[in-house]
């Protein structure tokens, strides 16, 4: 059974710093990763999308890296500003299924 | 820019009543999914449907549940009997392929009381 994990589970930050977010899952045959922000409350918001065959993909000050054999992914988020502030998650597919496999996420807090 | 629905946003029921959550996904999308998001827990998978049938579902996903595509735009997750523990904020995506990108609905906030 495919689990998911972030960490930290929850990381504070100063304006301007650039930062890393982790993400693992056991299970390494996926279809593809997807991470998400969440604001309180709020829906889900798609961030980035990495097929199976591909390293890494790229919006804006954002960048995020698949690792499949190694079971990881990262999301780098450059000169982060107070309205980065939210929750990140990380999911995946696997090629067994349809469904979004979610982690728990992690909160992110930019002070200015 | 195309994007989920869902309606209504936030729905209070008494326990033991039937609920219907309403969404209406991008209108080129084949895929249609429910998941729910029970306060501080993980996003959950129920259900994933494609050419008017479950494709897949979860554990979560028992008899008290089903989904309808009733027409060609809705797309709709029916709870027979509503449990305290059925409290949870339900969010509808949908996709193109299987295995591609999954875009959200807002989430309707269900509070079974």
């Amino acid at each position: 059974k495919q689990e998911v994990t972030q960490i930290p589970a929850a990381l504070s930050v100063p304006e301007g710093e650039n930062l890393v977010l982790n993400c693992s899952f056991t299970d390494s045959a996926i279809y593809n990763l997807q991470w998400f922000r969440q604001d309180p409350g709020k829906g889900l918001t798609s961030l980035l999308l990495i097929q199976s065959s591909q390293r890494e993909q790229t919006s804006g000050r954002l960048n995020a890296s698949l690792d499949k054999s190694s079971g990881r992914s990262t999301l780098y988020i450059a000169a982060s500003q107070p309205g980065d502030s939210a929750t990140y998650l990380c999911a995946v597919v696997s090629q067994a299924g349809t469904a979004l496999i979610f982690g728990k996420g992690t909160t992110l807090s930019v002070s200015s | 820019e195309p994007e989920v629905t869902q309606t209504p946003s936030h729905q209070v029921t008494q326990m033991g009543q039937e609920v219907i959550l309403r969404c209406v996904p991008i209108s080129n999308h084949l895929y249609f999914y429910w998941y729910r998001q029970i306060l501080g827990q993980k996003v959950e998978f129920l259900v994933s449907f494609y050419n008017n049938e479950i494709s897949e579902k979860s554990e979560i996903f028992d008899d008290q549940f089903s989904v309808e595509r009733p027409d060609g735009s809705n797309f709709t997750l029916k709870i027979r009997s509503t449990k305290l523990e059925d409290s949870a904020m339900y969010f509808c995506a949908s996709g193109v392929p299987s295995g591609y990108e999954q875009y959200f609905g807002p989430g309707t906030r269900l509070t079974v009381t």
